[in-house]
């Protein structure tokens, strides 16, 4: 079965900062990774998946296969970047399939 | 562009009561996902259809069925109504066929509250 983890419930950084969200995941296969955000009082938005090596408002996240990860980055937080972020698995390599969410991270910069 | 529709937006229910959600998909998706995401949890997989099929199930009680119609919207039946229904409960869609195939966009959720 497949599993992800996000550590940090609450994450506070100042504007500015580099930001971090953490996540890990278990799973045999080979899996494809997402990021979603949600916004105050909006739905769950697709940000980043692995397979894209996309930039989205300056946030990258790189699949560690190794290290089994697939940490959100960004150089310079910006206050419209608190959200709760949301790291999810579909399994089977597919980006058709089910997707596992880990428990969230709040992201809140300020100002 | 159209999103995912999902109504009711919010819904209170007594115990035991039945409710039935509604999800339209963005058109030309032809996958559709269900998500049931409790006070303070991560959301969890339900079930999902594809071309009207069931294609997949995860934790759904027996309680509640679900089915995608020819028109690719899709209704989740929930009976005999506990406490614990009370969620959000999200719609998603995907389509396999575009070139950023299997994306799943969600809807705003229905909140559901069993009294």
């Amino acid at each position: 079965a497949q599993r992800v983890t996000q550590p940090e419930k609450l994450l506070s950084v100042f504007k500015g900062a580099p930001v971090e969200l953490k996540c890990n995941y278990s799973y045999s296969g080979s899996p494809e990774l997402f990021w979603y955000v949600q916004y105050s009082r909006q739905r769950l938005q697709l940000l980043l998946r692995h397979i894209s090596r996309e930039s989205i408002k300056g946030f990258t996240a790189d699949l560690n296969k190794g290290e089994t990860s697939f940490h959100l980055k960004k150089p310079f937080a910006q206050e419209e970047d608190s959200a709760m972020y949301y790291c999810a698995l579909s399994a089977g390599g597919t980006s058709y399939g089910k997707l596992t969410f880990g428990q969230g991270t709040i992201l809140t910069v300020h100002p | 562009a159209a999103g995912v529709i999902q109504s009711p937006r919010h819904l209170i229910k007594e115990k035991r009561e039945t409710a039935t959600l509604k999800c339209y998909p963005i058109p030309r998706h032809d996958t559709v996902y269900w998500y049931q995401q409790g006070p303070g949890q991560d959301p969890q997989f339900l079930i999902s259809f594809y071309e009207k099929m069931q294609s997949d199930k995860g934790s759904i009680p027996d309680r509640f069925s679900a089915q995608q119609f020819s028109d690719y919207h899709s209704e989740l039946n929930m009976s005999s109504l506990e406490l614990g229904d009370s969620a959000l409960y999200f719609c998603a869609s995907s389509s396999t066929s575009t070139s950023g195939g299997g994306t799943q966009y969600f809807g705003p959720g229905t909140r559901l509250l069993v009294l």
